[in-house]
Formats: structure tokens, C-alpha cells, sequence
């Protein structure tokens, strides 16, 4: 039973346009969230993070939103660019620093289009 | 070294064979884990080590597969007995202190049992 969820398999976006990449958990227990990338034959890498207390994380181009009643988050990048073009993964832990490893979604394919 | 390196990064092995492969976390990190990506799935946890403490087993899919992790560094994932659902990418990351973010993940290794 999948406790986070990327329903979306892919997503094309043309350059300079929003991304909006989406996340549903179900485990309520969840408290911190995190956005990973990963190009093709690399290893995944962090990219944003959001705790349960915030609605809402900023780092550059890229804002994680969190709505805790409906269990859903996003990602939105803005402008998107070429370099952005990657799988991304979704994942959740019950406890920030709680020595629980980080459950992934199965991932999104953005591609965005010059 | 800067980072985590996994070896071999291809292997191709028959059915019914066993199989082992090695993860070099980032020196000093205490945390280590494994994740396995098989195709059109997300990244499924499969084992955890913390420092001293009792790796976290509970992802293992079947008593074929073990893990160790020798003097707190490297670890070497076993697969005994390949089967073809085995195939997948396996992928290996550290983090400092088992905290549920600034994971590093290694570029993996692909395992394709045939």
C-alpha cells in the first residue's frame, strides 16, 4: 500500500512556464517532506524540504507548498528551464530526526520543452 | 572520498546466482541505507544501518537478500539465489546522523538478472 503517491507518471512543460509537480501521502504520522531530482545513471539529490509546521518553503525557482488537511504537496518551479528536465521524487518521514528512513513516490518525469 | 560510490554500476548475472554489491559512504556519516528502484516503481527501502545500533531490516523483500556493514563504513548488499524480479536499480545513500533529510545517494548500481 503506497503511503505516498505521485499520480501523475510524467509532466511537459515549456520553457519559462510553471512546473507544478504533486504529492499525495496518506500516513498522518508524516511531519517532514522533501523533493528529490534525478537525471538519468545519477543517484537521486535533495532539492527542497518543507516541515509540517510551514505551509510553505522558498529556495530560488523552486517552492514546496504543504496543505497538512488534505494530505497534499507540490512542488512548483518557476521560470522552468531546459536543466530541469528529470525525474522527480516526492518523499516523507514520520519524525524529523527520528531514524526513520524517507518514504518515496514512485516519481514524476517533468520534461521541459525550449 | 566527496562522496557515496557504489560498485559494480552495471551487473549482469544468471538466474540462480548469487551476488554482492558494495556502497563506500561518505566518510564520517553514520547512517546509511539501501533502496532498491525496480522498473516504473518508486524508490523502496530496503535495509538501514545507524552507528551501533541494529540495522533496520524491515524492507528486506525475502531471506535471500542480507545486508552488513563492516567498522561503521562500507557496506556490501547480498543477493543470494537471483531471481528475475530481482533486476533493478540499487541505490545507496549516507546521510550524518540518520536526520530524515540531507540524504546522499550514490549513482547505483544496475543489477539485471537474466
Amino acid at each position: 500500500d503506497q503511503q505516498v503517491k505521485q499520480n501523475s507518471p510524467s509532466l511537459s512543460v515549456q520553457e519559462g512556464r510553471i512546473s507544478i509537480l504533486n504529492c499525495d501521502y496518506t500516513n498522518s504520522m508524516f511531519d517532514y517532506f522533501l523533493w528529490y531530482k534525478k537525471y538519468p545513471a545519477e543517484g537521486p539529490t535533495f532539492l527542497i524540504s518543507i516541515s509540517s509546521i510551514k505551509d510553505k518553503n522558498e529556495d530560488g525557482r523552486f517552492t514546496v507548498f504543504l496543505n497538512k488537511s488534505a494530505k497534499h504537496l507540490s512542488l512548483h518551479i518557476v521560470p522552468s528551464q531546459p536543466g530541469d528536465s528529470a525525474v522527480y521524487f516526492c518523499a516523507a518521514s514520520a519524525g524529523l530526526r527520528g531514524n526513520t528512513p524517507l518514504v518515496f513516490g514512485k516519481g514524476t518525469r517533468l520534461s521541459v520543452i525550449a | 572520498g566527496a562522496g557515496v560510490s557504489q560498485s559494480p554500476s552495471n551487473k549482469v548475472t544468471e538466474k540462480g546466482k548469487d551476488v554482492e554489491l558494495r556502497c563506500d559512504p561518505i566518510s564520517g556519516h553514520t547512517a546509511l541505507y539501501w533502496y532498491r528502484q525496480s522498473l516504473g516503481q518508486g524508490l523502496e527501502f530496503l535495509i538501514y544501518f545507524q552507528g551501533n545500533s541494529a540495522p533496520d531490516k524491515s524492507g528486506l523483500p525475502s531471506d535471500r537478500f542480507s545486508a552488513e556493514r563492516t567498522g561503521g563504513s562500507v557496506s556490501t548488499l547480498t543477493i543470494q539465489r537471483t531471481q528475475q524480479e530481482d533486476s533493478a536499480v540499487y541505490l545507496c545513500a549516507s546521510s550524518p546522523d540518520g536526520a530524515s533529510y540531507g540524504y546522499t545517494f550514490g549513482s547505483g548500481t544496475r543489477l539485471t538478472v537474466v
